[in-house]
């Protein structure tokens, strides 16, 4: 079945720190590619997606770039802030077929200022 | 983006009692999912629910621990029957974005469950 592979955590970074949260799928199609974002006491939310390969999904100064050949999704950012601090998950779905989200395990993220 | 609410936001239960989270959504959606989220881990789908139809359950999952109800566009039901403390998760319903935003998943804010 479909599965979703992202780096351990935690991870800690200083404030303005490059940040890079690996993330690799495995999918019998052609799924669409999702990064979620969930703040400390508050819900999921999408951060960005790329539905096609060598898209690039981007948003609050995140980025992620579908890469069919190395099956990878990889989150970075130039330069964190103490505000990205959350858990940030990988995620893939399978349009036309179930649409159901398949998630990695989840990177914890704190940015010390 | 649709805006979802879910009741309640946190329970505590004693085991061998069953719990009830409804879920709401502003707009009408054809798919609403449901997700739980056990502490520390990720999150885990336990059914699809379309209205009109039964629930699609993922395995691991059945219908007399996890019975759904779907009575319309808008809402439904999770419930959380006979409890034991490993159903202690946080419980998320989600819906399938719209036109613009077709294959993406909105979530609720979750029901944070303890059961003791």
């Amino acid at each position: 079945g479909d599965s979703v592979t992202q780096m351990e955590g935690p991870v800690t970074l200083s404030e303005e720190a490059f940040l890079t949260i690996n993330c690799t799928y495995t999918a019998t199609g052609y799924p669409s590619l999702f990064w979620y974002v969930q703040y400390p006491g508050e819900g999921l939310q999408l951060l960005l997606k790329a539905t096609k390969a060598d898209d690039k999904g981007s948003n609050k100064g995140f980025e992620a770039t579908y890469r069919k050949e190395t099956t990878s999704f990889h989150l970075e950012k130039g330069s964190v802030q103490v505000s990205d601090s959350a858990v940030y998950f990988c995620a893939l779905s399978e349009w036309g077929g179930s649409e159901k989200l398949v998630f990695g395990k989840g990177t914890k993220l704190t940015v010390n200022p | 983006s649709a805006v979802i609410s879910q009741k309640p936001s946190r329970d505590i239960c004693q085991r061998g009692t069953s719990l009830t989270i409804q879920c709401q959504v502003d707009s009408q959606v054809t798919m609403m999912f449901w997700y739980r989220q056990q502490p520390g881990q990720s999150l885990t789908l336990i059914a699809t629910a379309n209205q009109g139809s039964e629930a699609t359950y993922e395995s691991g999952f059945v219908i007399d621990k996890f019975p759904i109800s779907r009575p319309n566009l808008t809402f439904s039901t999770l419930t959380v029957s006979n409890m034991s403390p490993e159903d202690s998760s946080i419980y998320l319903c989600s819906v399938l974005g719209g036109v613009s935003s077709y294959n993406e998943q909105f979530f609720g804010p979750g029901t944070r469950l303890t059961v003791l």
